[in-house]
């Protein structure tokens, strides 16, 4: 069956900082996908971004990048020069191709201290 | 477009009392879920649809029962309320996810205390 583990409950780095958050996976499928989602203290949950497991290009979005290495089954989200409006609970998730269940890991609450 | 939308908000039960959780989505997703959050158990999957008429079993769908008569809503129901259903339970649905691709969109979450 599917595992998402996101290892760090909860981090807290000052402004400005850089700030990785670990996910790691299991799955038997050779083809899934990977999601990483944002939950501001709003409530909402909000995506972030999409991986196939047959690209494993690294991805930027402005202060966001994701890291996705098959060889140790991870997707790691990595926040650069961080501001307090990225204090959030962050999820990774994954969907396998053959099954219909999209597996949340625990989530990472981020706190960026000003 | 709405979206996701739950009702009710918030709901206060007591032990044993039953109650029923509405999802509706306007977008003609085929796919929809139900999850629970709890503090450091991040979001689980309790039950999903993968079409009108469908339901399936998540992780943890014990003490709960859902129905998708409609395709656009996804009804989650509780029997008979325990203080461990005390949770955050959020809605969300996709075009279809066969491929696995597809990105969910999620309501805006129930908050449910059982006393």
């Amino acid at each position: 069956a599917q595992k998402v583990t996101q290892a760090q409950t909860e981090i807290s780095v000052v402004e400005k900082e850089d700030v990785t958050l670990d996910c790691v996976y299991e799955t038997r499928d050779t083809t899934y996908y990977l999601f990483w989602y944002k939950q501001p203290p709003s409530g909402e949950l909000v995506f972030l971004i999409r991986r196939n497991s047959f690209d494993e290009q690294n991805e930027i979005s402005g202060r966001y990048s994701w890291n996705f290495q098959k060889s140790t089954s991870s997707f790691n989200f990595t926040i650069t020069a961080s501001q307090v409006v990225d204090s959030a609970v962050y999820f990774c998730a994954l969907s396998e191709v053959r099954d219909d269940k999209i597996i949340f890991g625990k989530g990472t609450r981020l706190h960026i201290l000003p | 477009n709405a979206g996701v939308t739950q009702t009710p908000k918030f709901r206060v039960l007591k032990t044993g009392q039953s109650m029923t959780l509405l999802c509706a989505q306007d977008m003609n997703h085929e796919y929809m879920y139900w999850y629970r959050q709890d503090p450091g158990m991040g979001l689980r999957l309790i039950h999903y649809s993968v079409g009108e008429g469908t339901t399936a079993k998540g992780e943890v769908p014990d003490g709960y029962n859902v129905s998708r008569l409609k395709k656009q809503n996804f009804l989650l129901g509780l029997e008979s309320a325990a203080p461990s259903q005390t949770s955050v339970y959020f809605c969300a649905s996709t075009i279809n996810s066969f491929s696995g691709a597809n990105v969910l969109t999620f309501g805006a979450g129930s908050r449910l205390t059982v006393l």
